[in-house]
């Protein structure tokens, strides 16, 4: 079955442009994340959407990233004037959420090159 | 405060040999959900198993084994007779009650099996 899909697989800005990074959950999950990861770095959670409840942005490192998500499908994660600093390998996961388990799938990520 | 650590930052065996990535957690909750992910060379996170704090049982699955000791809040895996497609990047992770809908992730283990 198809697991979740992340576009575009590499994407390089320059410094102070604005970027849409997208991911397509595995149907039916109803929750969805968004990671960082620098690199040779841990992952870096940045935000949290599960169906209709207001989404948990605390991870998000400043008002330069916002995330929106339609419904229980795509997500799109917005940097604003990209930073060097915004390098990094931003990975998006899916989970099909029931009481008590919250296994996450992860799309295969997008690099995001800031020159 | 949730956090997971793993201490070895890089492990380098030869193939066959067993080896060990530790894995310890700090949470204060009772219930809560510990992660294993591998991350091979192509970057996209593989989910290898989830286990829940009322389960202590060990568990196998092929070459992989996970031991989980309350006791020590550590979650610890091991790969017998490794070979060369187990080189990747390993990470724990931790999720609670208290975190919400948070994943804690450790900085990763990155395992080097060479021929």
């Amino acid at each position: 079955g198809a697991g979740v899909s992340q576009s575009p697989s590499n994407k390089v800005t320059e410094k102070g442009k604005d970027v849409e990074l997208r991911c397509d959950p595995i149907s039916g999950h109803t929750a969805l994340y968004w990671y960082r990861q620098r690199l040779g770095q841990g992952l870096e959670f940045l935000i949290y959407f599960q169906g209709n409840s207001a989404p948990d942005k605390s991870g998000l490192p400043s008002d330069r990233f916002s995330a929106e998500r339609t419904g229980e499908s795509v997500s799109t994660l917005t940097i604003q004037r990209t930073q060097q600093e915004d390098s990094a390998v931003y990975l998006c996961a899916s989970s099909y959420r029931t009481a008590g388990t919250d296994t996450q799938y992860f799309g295969p990520g997008t690099r995001l090159t800031v020159l | 405060a949730q956090k997971v650590t793993q201490a070895q930052t890089e492990i380098s065996v030869v193939e066959k040999e067993d080896v060990t990535l530790d894995c310890v957690y700090e949470t204060r909750d009772t219930t809560y959900y510990l992660f294993w992910y591998k991350q091979p060379p192509s970057g996209e996170l593989v989910f290898l198993i989830r286990r829940n704090s009322f389960d202590e049982q060990n568990e196998i699955s092929g070459r992989y084994s996970w031991n989980f000791q309350k006791s020590t809040s550590s979650f610890n895996f091991t790969i017998t007779a490794s070979q060369v497609v187990d080189s990747a990047v390993y990470f724990c992770a931790l999720r609670d009650d208290t975190g919400g809908f948070k994943t804690i992730f450790g900085a990763g283990t990155r395992l080097f099996v060479k021929a």
